[in-house]
């Protein structure tokens, strides 16, 4: 079985502060992982990807990821906080199971920005 | 805008009062999502369709339903809604489903049940 924990359901930060969301996976085998924003009253958008190859996925509007495979990790950073950046995030792990493929979501976490 | 559409945005019903909710996906995407994002349950994954045919089925309820017709778009139906089932309502689509298809999302129906 796959799932996705999200450490933090809130993280606040400065303006041009780090930012660094928290996202830990478990899986039998290896997975793909995602992180998506979603902006108040919208959909999901896609951040980040993480298929194969490299290990530090750069994504939109400045903010990157890491797999950690030893830490089962995919945190999402940015280096400096901006006020556009409050919304919640959700960190995804998709594989094949049976041949279906299935996107399993964290529970999400609001990043509030403080001026 | 991601190019999926939904409809309606927001929807108000009775419990009882049987609901449609309708998505088109992307243009040439054949694979089409159902999730639910409600405040105590978070994002779960309803059903997933591709090319008209169940592909994938999550935590899905039997007074749910969903199909996806030949011109691709998809209607998520509840038969007799219960208050419960007040949420956001995502579609999704994507070309394939293939391992790492990116999903696009629509902005979601927002349902009340009351």
């Amino acid at each position: 079985a796959q799932s996705v924990t999200q450490l933090g359901s809130h993280v606040s930060v400065s303006e041009g502060a780090l930012v660094l969301l928290r996202c830990n996976y478990s899986s039998s085998v290896p997975p793909y992982l995602f992180w998506y924003v979603q902006y108040p009253n919208q959909g999901l958008q896609l951040l980040l990807k993480y298929t194969t190859g490299a290990t530090l996925v750069k994504g939109i509007n400045g903010f990157e990821a890491e797999f950690k495979k030893s830490e089962t990790s995919f945190h999402l950073t940015k280096p400096s906080a901006h006020m556009s950046d409050a919304a919640e995030y959700f960190c995804a792990v998709s594989l094949i199971l049976f041949g279906n493929e299935k996107l399993t979501f964290g529970t999400g976490t609001r990043l509030t920005i403080i001026p | 805008d991601s190019g999926v559409t939904q409809t309606p945005k927001h929807l108000i019903t009775a419990t009882g009062q049987r609901v449609t909710l309708r998505c088109s996906p992307r243009s040439g995407d054949l694979s089409v999502y159902w999730y639910q994002q409600s405040l105590d349950q978070g994002l779960q994954f309803l059903i997933q369709y591709y090319n008209g045919e169940e592909r994938a089925k999550g935590n899905i309820l039997e007074r749910f339903s969903a199909q996806q017709f030949p011109d691709l778009h998809s209607e998520l139906n509840l038969s007799s809604p219960e208050l419960g089932d007040s949420a956001l309502y995502f579609c999704a689509s994507s070309v394939g489903i293939g391992l790492g298809n990116t999903i696009y999302f629509g902005e979601g129906s927002w349902l009340t049940v009351v």
